[in-house]
C-alpha cells in the first residue's frame, strides 16, 4: 500500500499570498494517479487537479499541480479568502486502489 | 450535470449492517466511462475509500474493510448502494459517493461527490 504524506499539517498566510503544499508518497506514483481535493466545512471535497497538473473543470488557474515520483506540489499562487480550506492528495494504486494524504489546512494568518 | 445524493439512516446501532443508496442524476450510471465508489470521513478526519463498483459488475474494496462491505447497483433506479455489517462506533463518520473517472477526461480523480450523508453507530 502507497502511504501518502502531507506537509505541513497547517499553512498560515494572509489573502494574496503564495501557498505551497507539500504531497509524498512512499513509493513512487505516476502522474496520471495523482489528484487534489479542496475541502471546506461542512461540504464535500472538491476535485481541483487531476494527473498532478491538470485543472478540473471551472477550478481558477491561481491553482496549479506539479512532480512527479514521490514528490508532488499544489501551488496557490495568490490566496482569495474562499481558498482557506483543507486539500487532500489522493492516489491511484492497485489495492487499496484508492489512497488519501492526511490533509493541510490553509488557515488565515 | 450529473449529481449525486446519498440517503439512509442516520443512526445504527452498534452490530447491526449500515445501509446507504446514492441516487444518481443527470447521467446514467452504465455509463461506461466511469466507476462509482463510496468513501467516508469521520469527524475532524481525513479520507478513507470504501470500496467501488463499474458497470460490467465488477467491485473492489478497501481490504480493511472488505470483509463487511456489499456494494450494488440497481441500473433501473440509477441507484448505487452500500452495506456495511457489523458496525461499530468507529464506523461512524459523513458517507459520500462519488463518480470517478476511467482514465479518460480527469484519469482516476473522483469528479463529482455527493454531498454526504452523516452515519452515527450507537445504541
Amino acid at each position: 500500500e502507497i502511504v501518502l504524506t502531507q506537509s505541513p499539517g497547517t499553512l498560515s498566510l494572509s489573502p494574496g499570498e503564495r501557498a505551497t503544499l507539500s504531497c509524498r508518497a512512499s513509493q513512487s506514483v505516476s502522474r496520471s494517479d495523482l489528484a487534489w481535493y479542496q475541502q471546506k466545512p461542512g461540504q464535500a471535497p472538491r476535485l481541483l487537479i487531476y494527473g498532478a497538473s491538470s485543472r478540473a473543470t471551472g477550478i481558477p488557474d491561481r491553482f496549479s499541480g506539479s512532480g512527479s515520483g514521490t514528490d508532488f506540489t499544489l501551488t496557490i499562487s495568490r490566496l482569495e479568502p474562499e481558498d482557506f480550506a483543507v486539500y487532500y492528495c489522493q492516489q491511484y494504486g492497485s489495492s487499496p486502489i484508492f489512497t488519501f494524504g492526511p490533509g493541510t489546512k490553509v488557515d488565515i494568518k | 450535470q450529473v449529481q449525486l445524493q446519498e440517503s439512509g439512516p442516520g443512526l445504527v446501532k452498534p452490530s447491526q449492517t449500515l445501509s446507504l443508496t446514492c441516487t444518481v442524476s443527470g447521467g446514467s450510471i452504465s455509463s461506461g466511462s466511469y466507476y462509482w465508489s463510496w468513501t467516508r470521513q469521520p469527524a475532524g478526519k481525513g479520507l478513507e475509500w470504501i470500496g467501488r463498483f463499474y458497470t460490467t459488475g465488477s467491485t473492489n474494496y478497501n481490504p480493511s474493510l472488505k470483509s463487511r462491505i456489499t456494494i450494488s447497483v440497481d441500473t433501473s433506479k440509477n441507484q448505487f448502494s452500500l452495506k456495511l455489517s457489523s458496525v461499530t462506533a468507529a464506523d461512524t463518520a459523513v458517507y459520500y459517493c462519488t463518480r470517478d473517472c476511467n482514465g479518460d477526461s480527469c484519469y482516476y480523480a473522483m469528479d463529482v461527490w455527493g454531498q454526504g450523508t452523516t452515519v452515527t453507530v450507537s445504541s
